[in-house]
């Protein structure tokens, strides 16, 4: 099993340009999320699902998009990308929909924004 | 509204000195979950521990133990005989599972560890 994998790994972008950072996990998983890592902010939720069709924002969602049309994939879209977004980004999934057991987590993805 | 406090930002000891990471949480609700992640120089994160807000027994893994207090809504880590494997940023996280769709796992800002030689 691939577990969570995140593409792509790292990406430079220029302010106002728009891309999408892929989440996919083969476990089956009914809750997935995202977060950001910046240094000294430790970990961020920026939304989550707890199964396909359902999204939910959590704590740092302005920016972004998401949607979950499939129990598999997870994607974070950014529209139009700032400065402020330059961040590393972490997808994780759980077997658990009452987000009661561990996160399983890709290997993150390391976003620059000029 | 959920919430975790890691107070310490920074801490250095040496080997074999024994250290204990700070986790203080607020939440509402009499049904959570808190759990610490360890997230080596690499950079890929560990889950290390998952504790339900019914369960106050303190748990040992090896060096690692936690002090689980819901007097004091604490969840303390204790590293015992420190190595410098154990150099690494540590989150404590809480997720509240009271129902609903409110079912998110939110981070403390993280401790990181200097183990010294």
């Amino acid at each position: 099993n691939a577990g969570v994998t995140q593409t792509p790994k790292f990406q430079v972008l220029k302010t106002g340009q728009s891309m999408t950072l892929q989440c996919a996990q083969d476990m089956n998983h009914e809750y997935m999320s995202w977060y950001r890592q910046d240094p000294g902010m430790g970990l961020r939720l920026i939304h989550y699902s707890v199964g396909a069709g359902i999204t939910d924002q959590g704590e740092v969602p302005n920016g972004y998009n998401v949607s979950r049309s499939t129990t598999e994939d997870f994607p974070l879209r950014l529209l139009s990308a700032a400065p402020s977004q330059t961040s590393v980004y972490f997808c994780a999934s759980s077997y658990s929909t009452r987000n009661t057991g561990e996160l399983f987590f890709g290997e993150g993805s390391r976003l620059t924004v000029l | 509204a959920q919430k975790v406090t890691q107070a310490q930002t920074e801490i250095s000891v040496v080997e074999k000195e024994d250290v204990t990471l700070d986790c203080v949480y607020e939440t509402r609700d009499t049904t959570y979950y808190l759990f610490w992640y360890k997230q080596p120089p690499s950079g890929e994160l560990v889950f290390l521990i998952r504790r339900n807000s019914f369960d106050e027994q303190n748990e040992i893994s090896g060096r690692y133990s936690w002090n689980f207090q819901k007097s004091t809504s604490s969840f303390n880590f204790t590293i015992t005989a420190s190595q410098v494997v154990d150099s690494a940023v540590y989150f404590c996280a809480l997720s509240e599972a009271g129902g609903g769709r409110d079912d998110k796992i939110i981070f403390g800002k993280g401790t990181r560890l200097h183990i010294l030689p």
